[in-house]
């Protein structure tokens, strides 16, 4: 099976900062990784697919790289509403999620 | 718009069985390849199963601590995909999401794709 850690846990930032959580993959997975964004009592919102491809609807200030078992998610300039967690899923086999990051009010 | 709509969540007592259904609507359905993941309480998200369309067989799939308790089936003629949950544990209290993939992303079974659009969930509690 395929693991998938995520890092940090929580982040702790404030409105207008850069944020940018890592997701590691336990083997290769090329650029099949999406990335997600849950709020408290809702579904996860997909955000970013194929490692770096922007869903339609999300704002550009989201933007994700990586390739084999390093990624990366960036928010260039934090907005009120992107405090959530967010999480890596991988689907090169079978599907695999990341334990979340939290990203909190500093 | 996409909508996906589950019900029959409930409280269950261990040992006991469950099914869940999720209804579809404004989308090609019977295309679709489907899935089911779930939350634990507080926990991240876990990918349960999914059930290709009929068209590409429609077989299923599952996680293994799933395997062999849950089955995933769908009803084309009425939009409607079902999980049954049997021999259920504490384990299997979460959430329970409906996701698809998009339409027409795999060809062959080993492909698993990402899901773009989501049930609102349904509960599950397994408790005595």
């Amino acid at each position: 099976d395929i693991q998938m850690t995520q890092s940090p846990s929580t982040l702790s930032a404030s409105v207008g900062d850069r944020v940018t959580i890592t997701c590691r993959a336990s083997q290769s997975i090329s650029s099949w990784l999406a990335w997600y964004q849950q709020k408290p009592g809702k579904a996860p919102k997909l955000l970013i697919y194929k490692a770096s491809n922007l869903e339609s609807g999300v704002p550009s200030r989201f933007s994700g790289s990586g390739y084999g078992t390093e990624f990366t998610l960036t928010i260039s300039c934090l907005q009120p509403d992107d405090f959530a967690t967010y999480y890596c899923q991988q689907y090169n086999s079978y599907s695999t999620f990341g334990q979340g990051t939290k990203v909190e009010i500093k | 718009e996409v909508q996906l709509v589950e019900s029959g969540g409930g409280l269950v007592k261990p040992g006991g069985s469950l099914r869940l259904s999720c209804a579809a609507s404004s989308f090609a359905f019977n295309n679709a390849w489907m899935h089911w993941v779930r939350q634990a309480p507080g926990k991240g998200l876990e990918w349960v199963g999914r059930i290709t369309n009929k068209g590409d067989g429609g077989t299923t799939d599952y996680a293994a601590p799933v395997k062999g308790r849950f089955t995933i089936s769908r009803d084309d003629s009425t939009n409607t995909l079902y999980l049954q949950m049997n021999s259920l544990t504490t384990e299997d209290t979460a959430v329970y999401y409906c996701t698809t993939i998009p339409l027409g992303y795999c060809s062959t079974t080993r492909c698993f794709g990402y899901f773009q659009h989501w049930g609102q969930g349904a509960l599950v509690t397994v408790s005595s």
